[in-house]
């Protein structure tokens, strides 16, 4: 079946620690994004990618980092420059501009 | 400063009923406008869009109004089910922009 998987659906890190989550999709859309999600908030960008090999800062950016070097693979990087990282965070992928994002199950990260 | 907003974070509804959730914005260079339904620790799941030379879109028991001058959209959920209980996130794009801005969510609970 066609889709976006985001793994692991839990993770837990130590305070300072870098983790990087994982998210492939085999729907052959060019464009991938991470969303994150807090408690009584809307999804908010945090980087998306185009096409392979390039990537743009999304909205909250700040303390993470990305690489596509495969068009069906997008990874996020939490760093421990993210002051507050423990968040629900969302992958997703489109065809392109002004189409519909599909979106994996989720990562909810909690930092201890 | 957020450009989508939705102003009712619940809305709970009998089963059977219309349910209407409502959303607003303030970017009028968006133009394609999207709904998405989440049940909790999954991922969005994609309802209906419509874009800007339009007013109105049908799908099965889902409709959305969109009202440019107001800046306003509504979806309609006729007949409501109890399976409709979920969070409802309403979302904006500009013409081709591949980032899509979210509200903050409203919550339907339907009644048996």
């Amino acid at each position: 079946d066609g889709g976006i998987t985001q793994s692991p659906k839990y993770l837990f890190r130590k305070e300072g620690q870098n983790v990087t989550l994982s998210c492939e999709q085999n729907l052959n859309h060019d464009a991938m994004y991470w969303y994150r999600q807090d408690p009584g908030q809307g999804l908010r960008l945090i980087y998306y990618s185009q096409i392979v090999n390039d990537f743009q800062k999304g909205d909250i950016a700040e303390g993470y980092s990305v690489s596509r070097e495969k068009k069906e693979s997008f990874p996020l990087t939490v760093t421990s420059a993210q002051k507050n990282p423990t968040a629900f965070y969302l992958c997703a992928s489109s065809i392109g501009g002004s189409t519909e994002a599909f979106f994996g199950q989720g990562t909810r990260l909690t930092v201890v | 400063d957020q450009q989508v907003k939705q102003n009712s974070p619940s809305l709970s509804v009998q089963e059977g009923r219309i349910s209407i959730l409502n959303c607003d914005y303030t970017n009028s260079m968006f133009d394609y406008f999207l709904w998405y339904k989440k049940y909790p620790a999954e991922g969005p799941t994609f309802l209906i869009s419509i874009s800007s030379i339009k007013d109105k879109n049908e799908d099965g028991r889902f409709t959305v109004f969109l009202n440019k001058s107001a800046k306003h959209l509504s979806l309609h959920i006729v007949p409501s089910q109890p399976g409709d209980s979920a969070v409802y996130f309403c979302a904006a794009s500009q013409d081709n922009d591949y980032k899509l801005s979210f509200g903050a969510g409203t919550t339907v609970t339907v009644r048996a």
